[in-house]
């Protein structure tokens, strides 16, 4: 079975600055992917970026970045320039394929609480 | 942007009572999807829903759940007969046909049994 780990129940940075959200992934499958999603207070579930096992590079989107180590199987997903709108519950899913299709669920993490202080 | 839609946002019911969660998935989208999420635990998986039927479901969605797509557009679970430890917040996600596509998310509705 596939796991995710999240070690950093909470973080907290100062605004402007950089941070590291931690996620680690166990899985026997050669071909996986990796999502991050965010939760406000408000509760909604937010996608903010993907990584395939077979891409190259590390994936980018705005202020997100994903520091990929495959052999390490780590994900650890990075915010720069914090704001203060980015405090929130951050969550690690791996994708688990079902049905021999092209189907998945998603395993999550237990999350990391990001406040980030004026 | 499109976006998937849930009803209600709060739903309070008592325990026994049947009840149904409302979603609207993005319009192209292939898969559908229900998660739920007891508070402060993690997201779980319940079911997927493909090609007008459960393709995998997980071992919480027993026979008290079930899934529709009555209409091409809205996707519903219904809980028939209501616990307390069915309080949680539920999500309805949808995706697209690609495997890199992820799955996005409705807002949730807040499922709260008395």
């Amino acid at each position: 079975a596939q796991k995710i780990t999240q070690t950093q129940p909470g973080m907290f940075v100062q605004e402007k600055e950089a941070v590291t959200l931690d996620c680690t992934y166990d899985t026997s499958d050669p071909s996986y992917g990796l999502f991050w999603y965010k939760q406000p207070s408000s509760g909604e579930m937010i996608f903010l970026i993907y990584q395939g096992s077979y891409d190259q590079q590390n994936a980018t989107e705005g202020r997100y970045s994903l520091n990929f180590q495959k052999a390490r199987k780590s994900a650890n997903l990075v915010i720069s320039a914090s704001q203060l709108g980015d405090s929130a519950m951050y969550f690690c899913a791996m994708r688990e394929m079902m049905g021999g299709g092209s189907n998945y669920k998603l395993t999550f993490g237990k999350g990391t609480l990001l406040t980030v202080n004026p | 942007e499109p976006e998937v839609t849930q009803t209600p946002s709060h739903q309070v019911t008592q325990m026994g009572q049947e009840v149904i969660l409302r979603c609207v998935p993005i319009s192209n989208h292939l898969y559908f999807y229900w998660y739920r999420q007891i508070l402060g635990q993690k997201v779980e998986f319940l079911v997927s829903f493909y090609n007008n039927e459960i393709s995998e479901k997980s071992e919480i969605f027993d026979d008290q759940f079930s899934v529709e797509r009555p209409d091409g557009s809205n996707f519903t679970l219904k809980i028939r007969s209501t616990k307390l430890e069915d309080s949680a917040m539920y999500f309805c996600a949808s995706r697209a046909g690609q495997l890199n596509q992820p799955q996005h998310f409705g807002d949730g509705t807040r499922l709260s049994i008395l």
